[in-house]
């Protein structure tokens, strides 16, 4: 089993609908999570972190985090064809306080934005 | 431009040769990562850096390749003897260390690397 595993899609979704993505995590040591973009051929560009339980909102991304269940989400409002990209979801252990910030992903999902 | 860089962009060597990439990262931060990422997959760590000093390395990190970052600053990961299945992109990061906060890393351009 992968420490992170995501849906790998692809997820097809209409312009101007939401796109919801998810993760689940296996180490309960996981304490932040984080949200990168992936464009074709480029790098991962950061979109959202979050830490605590609950929503977190930054213009049409809200990251949600439900440690109980180790299931971290993304949902992307008003969708447009720009978002189409892969989507990576990572944790952190930060269990002990000797944290690194060593990030362990999923292998993405890529999401896809028709007109 | 303030962000994670990275040299060269592209390198395409011959199975054997050694390559080297560079990181320069974001001024202020005092950590610094390492990262592959092959097709398909998300990055999987390899290295890191707190200053000038390699805290951790993955297992994948076999003895061909070797990390340094001296001075605390740009950071050289080289690989010798390349191999087929060295072929990935290299990605680098860097955060900086906050005191009971978040680590939001801020990845490079990468360097794709195409053993022939």
């Amino acid at each position: 089993q992968k420490e992170v595993e995501q849906n790998s899609g692809p997820l097809s979704v209409p312009e101007g609908a939401i796109a919801s993505l998810n993760c689940t995590y296996s180490d309960r040591g996981s304490q932040s999570f984080f949200w990168y973009r992936q464009y074709s051929g480029k790098s991962p560009e950061l979109i959202m972190s979050i830490y605590s339980n609950g929503d977190k909102e930054d213009g049409r991304f809200t990251a949600q985090l439900n440690k109980a269940s180790q299931y971290v989400s993304l949902l992307i409002r008003d969708s447009q064809p720009s978002d189409s990209a892969t989507y990576l979801c990572a944790a952190v252990n930060n269990a002990g306080g000797t944290s690194y910030g060593k990030l362990t992903f999923g292998q993405g999902t890529i999401l896809t934005v028709h007109p | 431009d303030t962000g994670v860089s990275q040299d060269p962009r592209h390198k395409i060597t011959k199975r054997g040769q050694n390559v080297t990439f560079r990181c320069d990262p974001i001024s202020e931060h005092n950590r610094l990562y390492w990262y592959r990422q092959t097709l398909g997959q998300g990055p999987e760590f390899l290295t890191y850096f707190q200053n000038e000093a390699q805290l951790e390395k993955s297992r994948l990190l076999s003895d061909r390749f070797s990390a340094e970052r001296p001075k605390g600053s740009f950071s050289t990961l080289e690989i010798q003897r390349t191999e087929q299945g060295d072929s990935a992109m290299y990605l680098c990061a860097s955060s900086l260390n906050l005191m009971g906060g978040g680590t939001e890393a801020f990845f490079g351009q990468g360097t794709r690397l195409t053993v022939v």
